[in-house]
């Protein structure tokens, strides 16, 4: 295993709603980024915290937001949620931001209904 | 926007079996290439980093080439074990760690 945990594993929310999903990283990781990976697709880069700062976002609108603590746990907020949310969302952690490897954990399934 | 392609989308082989997919990008403009395996239920695994031209790893049975000029890296796995069932997924690092996934080959193994 990567020692990167996510939570919850499964969650079933309902349109319009708001979610909050959470990522444990390696322990002396400062970098999470976050993928949404939809049916049939491969994960998509929504964006990445570097020492609690926002530091590259991809092709995702603002509802879509984050957070780093100071023990490099992070958060994915979705507002406003609509039934295309609907996918697994993974995080992984690396050492720094300009690490090559990065540590991924299993993944939070959304179904958004 | 840079599209990374992998094919076979699926590939059912027998134990014992040698097989290899192949990951194909449009552009040389990129900082690593990711190899992954995932299985079902479980974090993805990286297998390889790949950075330069003419670029070979290999960890066990499982060995990938990386050619920038022309587009493409190999993934091979020789003698293939029902352990070996999993997705794989290649991505490109386009700097500050975003990684571009293909979609994955799903391998099947038999025993």
């Amino acid at each position: 295993e990567t020692g990167v945990t996510q939570s919850p594993t499964h969650l079933i929310k309902t349109r319009g709603q708001q979610v909050t999903l959470r990522c444990s990283s390696q322990s002396g990781h400062n970098t999470v980024s976050w993928y949404q990976q939809a049916l049939g697709q491969g994960p998509q880069f929504i964006f990445q915290y570097y020492r609690e700062e926002e530091n590259g976002r991809g092709n995702f609108p603002p509802r879509f937001s984050g957070l780093q603590f100071p023990n490099y746990s992070s958060e994915l907020n979705v507002n406003a949620l609509e039934l295309d949310d609907s996918a697994l969302y993974l995080c992984a952690s690396s050492r720094s931001a300009g690490d090559n490897e990065q540590f991924f954990g299993p993944g939070t399934r959304l179904t958004v209904l | 926007i840079l599209n990374v392609e992998q094919s076979p989308q699926s590939l059912h082989v027998q134990e014992g079996d040698s097989t290899n997919f192949t990951c194909s990008f449009p552009s040389s403009n990129f900082y690593a290439l990711h190899w992954y395996r995932w299985e079902t239920a479980k974090s993805p695994e990286a297998l390889f980093v790949m950075t330069l031209n003419g670029d070979e790893k290999k960890k066990g049975r499982i060995s990938a080439t990386l050619n920038t000029k022309e587009g493409y890296s190999y993934l091979y796995i020789k003698g293939s074990q029902p352990e070996d069932s999993a997705t794989y997924l290649c991505a490109l690092n386009t700097g500050f760690q975003k990684l571009v996934f293909g979609t994955g080959t799903r391998l099947l193994v038999s025993p």
